[in-house]
C-alpha cells in the first residue's frame, strides 16, 4: 500500500524568502502525486499534481514541485513566499491501481512572518 | 468550480449518541469520500463511493457507516459516538475513475463527542 511522510510538522519563514516543503512517498511503482493546501477554516484545494513526464510541475500561485523516483520524493518549492501563503500543506499519493483512493501525509503548517 | 456542501458545520454530541453528517455535491461527480482530519495524522479515509448505492471501505472505517443515496448525496453515520471520534470531518468529490483527478473538498464539519 502507498504511504506519504512529511517530515516537517511546522515551517516558519520570513516573507520574500524561498521555501521548500518536503514529502517522501512509499509505493512500488510510479504513483500519482499531489500537493493540497488548506487555508484557515476551509477545505483543501489542489495546488498541483504529477503523474508522468517532466519531473518539475508548476502549480498555482507560483508553487512548483519536483518528482524524484530515485529519492522517492516530491518536494514543494516557492521562490518567494507571501504572508498569505500561511496555511497547512498536504502531500498526497494515489496508486495507479487503486482508482481514486488518495492517501495524505500528516501535513506541514507553514507560517510566513512579515 | 465544483461545489461540495457539508452540514452541519459544527456538531456536539454525547458518548453513545447518534450523529449523521451530510454532504452534497452539485456537479454530478461519481466519486465521493469521507475523511477525518486529526493533528499528527493528516487526513484519513473513512469510506468512499463511486455511485449511488455503492460503498467502499476506507482505511479507518471502524465505528462509521456511510450511505450514498443519490449521485449528489453522501452521508456519514456514527450510531454510537465515542470521544475518539471527535475530529474534523471532510467530504470530497471527484469526477472520474482516473487516479490523477483532483478532489474537491467541502469546508468541513467539526464534531465534538463529550
Amino acid at each position: 500500500a502507498q504511504s506519504v511522510t512529511q517530515p516537517d510538522a511546522r515551517v516558519t519563514v520570513s516573507e520574500g524568502a524561498s521555501l521548500q516543503l518536503r514529502c517522501k512517498y512509499s509505493y512500488s511503482a510510479t504513483p500519482y502525486l499531489f500537493w493540497y493546501v488548506q487555508y484557515p477554516r476551509q477545505g483543501l484545494q489542489m495546488l498541483l499534481k504529477y503523474y508522468s513526464g517532466d519531473p518539475v510541475v508548476q502549480g498555482v500561485n507560483g508553487f512548483e514541485a519536483e518528482f524524484s523516483k530515485s529519492d522517492s520524493s516530491f518536494h514543494l518549492r516557492k521562490a518567494s513566499v507571501h504572508w498569505s501563503d500561511s496555511a497547512v500543506y498536504f502531500c498526497a499519493v494515489s496508486a495507479t491501481s487503486s482508482g481514486q483512493k488518495l492517501v495524505f501525509g500528516q501535513g506541514t503548517i507553514l507560517k510566513v512572518y512579515l | 468550480e465544483a461545489a461540495v456542501t457539508q452540514s452541519p458545520r459544527n456538531k456536539v454530541t454525547v458518548t453513545g449518541g447518534n450523529v449523521t453528517l451530510s454532504c452534497r455535491q452539485t456537479n454530478s461527480h461519481n466519486y465521493m469520500y469521507w475523511y477525518r482530519q486529526d493533528t499528527g495524522h493528516g487526513l484519513r479515509l473513512i469510506h468512499y463511493s463511486y455511485g449511488a448505492g455503492n460503498l467502499q471501505i476506507g482505511d479507518v472505517p471502524d465505528g462509521y457507516k456511510a450511505t450514498r443515496t443519490t449521485q449528489e448525496d453522501f452521508f456519514l453515520l456514527l450510531e454510537l459516538a465515542s470521544p475518539s471520534q471527535t475530529s474534523l470531518y471532510f467530504c470530497a468529490s471527484s469526477d472520474a475513475a482516473n487516479s490523477n483527478e483532483r478532489l474537491f473538498f467541502g469546508h468541513g464539519t467539526k464534531l465534538s463527542v463529550l
